[in-house]
């Protein structure tokens, strides 16, 4: 079956230092691939997406490339803040009529000043 | 724009209890999705319902139902409440047949069984 898995946390950074958070999955078909961030005592907020091989999503500096071939989705920005602290997790959304999406466990980021 | 709204935020009840949670989605998406989020997990997937029908289920016992409603909000019913029920509860929305079917997720809805 469709699963994710994620870099176990938690990653302690100072700020504006280079952020990598691994992601790789396995599925069937042509999956959607997400990321989301949940800040403390909030929901889910997506934070970008890609829908096919070789695109990149981004949005506020953060950025991740779809690649099939190493079925990976690594989220990268290049200089964190304190406010980039939160949960992130990686998602995926199966092909066809698989409406539900995937998680992996979550990272948990903290950006030091 | 309204996004997805969630109510309500907070809730207490002990074992054996029955709760609904409720959900208005994204305005202009048809389709809800509920999961379940235990402290320091991924969300995991209950159920999505669409044209008020449930499509398509996790692995949930049945105590866990819905509703869609004509106007695509949706409710999630969960009767003899367990201790391992404690939880945040996520609703999302997004648009059936959109091509990419991009889900938003509410606030929550933070689930106590004592």
């Amino acid at each position: 079956g469709n699963s994710v898995t994620q870099m176990e946390g938690p990653v302690t950074l100072s700020e504006e230092a280079f952020l990598t958070i691994n992601c790789t999955y396995t599925a069937t078909g042509y999956p959607s691939l997400f990321w989301y961030v949940q800040y403390p005592g909030e929901g889910l907020q997506l934070l970008l997406k890609a829908t096919k091989a070789d695109d990149k999503g981004s949005n506020k500096g953060f950025e991740a490339t779809y690649r099939k071939e190493t079925t990976s989705f690594h989220l990268e920005k290049g200089s964190v803040q304190v406010s980039d602290s939160a949960v992130y997790f990686c998602a995926l959304l199966g092909g066809g009529s698989q409406g539900n999406l995937i998680f992996g466990k979550g990272t948990k980021l903290s950006v030091k000043p | 724009d309204a996004g997805v709204t969630q109510s309500p935020t907070h809730l207490i009840k002990t074992r054996g209890q029955q709760v609904t949670l409720r959900c208005s989605p994204k305005s202009g998406h048809d389709t809800v999705s509920w999961y379940q989020q235990a402290l320091g997990q991924g969300p995991q997937f209950i159920f999505q319902y669409y044209e008020e029908e449930e499509r398509q289920r996790g692995n949930f016992p049945d105590r866990f139902s819905g509703h869609q409603f004509p106007n695509y909000s949706s409710e999630l019913n969960v009767n003899a409440l367990l201790l391992g029920d404690s939880a945040l509860y996520l609703c999302a929305s997004s648009l059936k047949g959109s091509g990419q079917e991009t889900q938003y997720f509410g606030p929550g809805t933070r689930l106590l069984v004592l």
